[in-house]
């Protein structure tokens, strides 16, 4: 089946331009995630929806950004103002449920790069 | 909140012999701890994982291993081929909450 999909693959846009990117998970599962991994780094955790509860925004670097997650499917995640440390890969993850037990699977990413 | 450590940064190894990856986590309720594998460029995917109810797993060449008591957890991959050369992420989560990953291992394979 159709896995977990991101557009744009990549997006080039000026400092101080807003930006949106486009996470569609695969079918039925409850669970996504939003990462970002710089160059050579680890993944650090944005955000996380699971079906109707509140998501967690902990991970959120500032408040120029925000995601949405539309019916419980496909989110959003928009940067405001970008800024050159936005510049990097940015990660979806779905999975079937929360925390234990379920394999979260990865899009193939958007890469960003702040001009 | 959940704070998972893991070390080597980097790890080379010569091709045959084993690589070994050591993870710490803080919260004891986690219960959960799976491994991914990112090849450069690609997505990271599953490779193997352990629950709180056992102490090691196998799966051919990967195994890892847990200590509840001290907190780690361990990957463990022997007889090391070029295709595993990769960075490989621990991660622990339990089971009202999300995964939180550790930085990455970057495992160099030398021929």
């Amino acid at each position: 089946g159709a896995g977990v999909s991101q557009s744009p693959s990549n997006k080039v846009t000026e400092k101080g331009k807003d930006v949106e990117l486009r996470c569609d998970p695969i079918s039925g599962h409850t669970a996504l995630y939003w990462y970002r991994q710089s160059l050579g780094q680890g993944l650090e955790f944005l955000i996380y929806f699971q079906g109707n509860s509140a998501p967690d925004k902990s991970g959120l670097p500032s408040d120029r950004f925000s995601a949405e997650r539309t019916g419980g499917s496909v989110s959003t995640l928009t940067i405001q103002r970008t800024q050159q440390e936005d510049s990097a890969v940015y990660l979806c993850a779905s999975s079937f449920g929360t925390g234990s037990s379920y394999e979260q699977y990865f899009g193939p990413g958007t890469r960003l790069t702040v001009t | 909140g959940e704070n998972v450590e893991q070390h080597p940064s980097t790890l080379s190894v010569q091709e045959g012999d084993s690589a070994v990856i050591k993870c710490t986590y803080s919260d004891s309720a986690s219960n959960y701890f799976p491994w991914y594998k990112q090849e450069l460029g690609k997505r990271p995917q599953l490779i193997i994982d352990i629950r709180s109810n056992v102490g090691e797993k196998k799966d051919q060449r990967i195994a890892v291993t847990l200590n509840k008591t001290a907190k780690h957890f361990s990957l463990h991959i022997t007889e090391t081929q070029p295709e595993d050369s990769a960075v490989y992420f621990c991660a622990a989560s339990n089971t009202d909450d999300k995964i939180i990953f550790g930085k990455g291992t970057r495992l160099h394979i030398l021929p």
